[in-house]
């Protein structure tokens, strides 16, 4: 199916773990992000990439890390993960329009 | 401060009323303006996307750009309860690319 796919839907993960939230698309589009959402904050950008092997940091990047070695693939590490990383993720992309994924509920307990 | 500034209600109207949503920014290089729609519990959902000044309709929505008081808005007509969701506006410049998002209103459209 053409699209974008975060995967997992869900996850639990506890304080400290290393935790790797996916994202892959099918359009081959060169621009792709991961924002987070949170009540009161609205879509927060994490990071985006221009193309495979180009990424740069959004408006809260710390805590996180990313690759882009394939153009449709756009992982989202954290490294060790704190409770205030408990949010719902989103990852998009784009050519001209932006389209998002379903989004990764990640609780961190 | 954000770029993009939106009321995050709630907003509540009749089933068939007339529904205005706004945004304001404060970045003058933004030509590029978005509506999202986004359901609870899922992704955003594009639902207009315009290129500088001017009005865009497809259906009952209308988009609205006044670059010259960098105010953005959504009219949707005979609103529907299907409509009942958050609204995001989005927008950005020519030269970035990563999209600059309000907080969301969240609409509420009773039968």
């Amino acid at each position: 199916d053409a699209g974008i796919t975060q995967s997992p839907r869900y996850k639990i993960t506890e304080t400290g773990r290393q935790v790797t939230l996916m994202c892959h698309q099918t359009w081959s589009h060169s621009y792709m992000f991961w924002y987070r959402q949170d009540l009161g904050h609205g879509l927060r950008l994490i990071y985006y990439s221009a193309a495979a092997d180009i990424t740069d940091k959004g408006e809260v990047p710390d805590g996180y890390v990313v690759s882009r070695s394939k153009t449709e693939n756009f992982p989202l590490t954290l490294e060790s993960a704190t409770r205030s990383q408990t949010s719902v993720y989103f990852c998009a992309s784009k050519a001209g329009e932006a389209f998002f994924g379903q989004g990764t509920r990640l609780t961190v307990v | 401060q954000k770029e993009v500034e939106q009321d995050p209600g709630p907003l509540s109207v009749p089933e068939g009323a007339i529904v205005s949503l706004n945004c304001t920014y404060s970045n003058s290089a933004f030509q590029y303006f978005m509506w999202y729609r986004q359901y609870s519990r899922k992704g955003p959902e594009l639902l207009m996307y315009t290129y500088s000044s001017g009005n865009k309709e497809d259906g009952r929505f209308t988009a609205q750009v006044d670059k010259s008081s960098k105010y953005i808005s959504l009219f949707i007509r005979d609103s529907q309860p299907s409509d009942s969701a958050t609204y995001l506006c989005a927008s950005h410049s020519n030269s970035g690319y990563a999209l600059n998002f309000g907080k969301g209103t969240s609409l509420l459209v009773t039968p």
